[in-house]
């Protein structure tokens, strides 16, 4: 079975400064990594996904994730933090049937951004 | 706009006593989700139908159903309520059941139990 680990479950950051929220998975197949963004009392919005191709992957609102595999991470990166991406963020790795697809969500990372 | 609707944004209902939440969806996708969320948790899947085709996940309560009617809109029911299904409910779509497909999610309805 898959699992997703989100190392953090609070991180804190000065405006302006570089985010870096952490992702790690486990997977006997190669995965589809998938990071959402979670306003307050809102739904979760996809910020970027991985699927194949170009393990770089460039997304929504100045974030990027690099897949690598040797190390089973898919950590998220902004440069600049703003207020605005005040927020939580889950990772997803996803798995499908003939129904439907599964993520398997790891349990989050609250961002704050201090001014 | 296409987008993914839910309604009501907040729910309250007494212990026990049925509910329905409703989700609309004018992305015309073929699948869609229920998702639980409690407070500081990642959402947990609840159900999901391909056209009208449905799964529950092995761990969801029978005091939960889903309906399909047809293939904008999606209602989860729950029969009898308890304190511990107060929650954020979760609709979200997907244009196929992929594993590569992205899901659409909605506002949620928050529910409270008294």
């Amino acid at each position: 079975a898959q699992s997703v680990t989100q190392l953090g479950s609070h991180v804190s950051v000065s405006e302006g400064a570089l985010v870096l929220l952490r992702c790690n998975y486990s997977s006997s197949v190669p995965p589809y990594l998938f990071w959402y963004v979670q306003y307050p009392n809102q739904g979760l919005q996809l910020l970027l996904k991985y699927t194949t191709g170009a393990t770089l992957v460039k997304g929504i609102n100045g974030f990027e994730a690099e897949f690598k595999k040797s190390e089973t991470s898919f950590h998220l990166t902004k440069p600049s933090a703003h207020m605005s991406d005040a927020a939580e963020y889950f990772c997803a790795v996803s798995e499908s049937d003939n129904y439907g697809q599964n993520f398997v969500f790891g349990p989050g990372t609250r961002l704050s951004v201090l001014p | 706009d296409a987008m993914v609707i839910q309604n009501p944004r907040y729910q309250v209902t007494q212990f026990g006593k049925p509910v329905t939440l409703s989700c609309s969806q004018t992305l015309n996708h073929n699948v869609m989700y229920w998702y639980q969320q409690k407070s500081s948790q990642a959402p947990k899947l609840l159900f999901h139908y391909y056209d009208k085709d449905f799964n529950n996940e092995a761990d969801t309560p029978d005091n939960f159903q889903s309906r399909r009617p047809n293939t904008s809109f999606c209602f989860l029911d729950i029969r009898s309520p308890g304190l511990g299904d107060a929650a954020m409910y979760l609709c979200a779509t997907s244009r196929g059941p992929g594993d590569t497909d992205t899901q659409y999610f909605g506002p949620g309805t928050r529910l409270t139990v008294l």
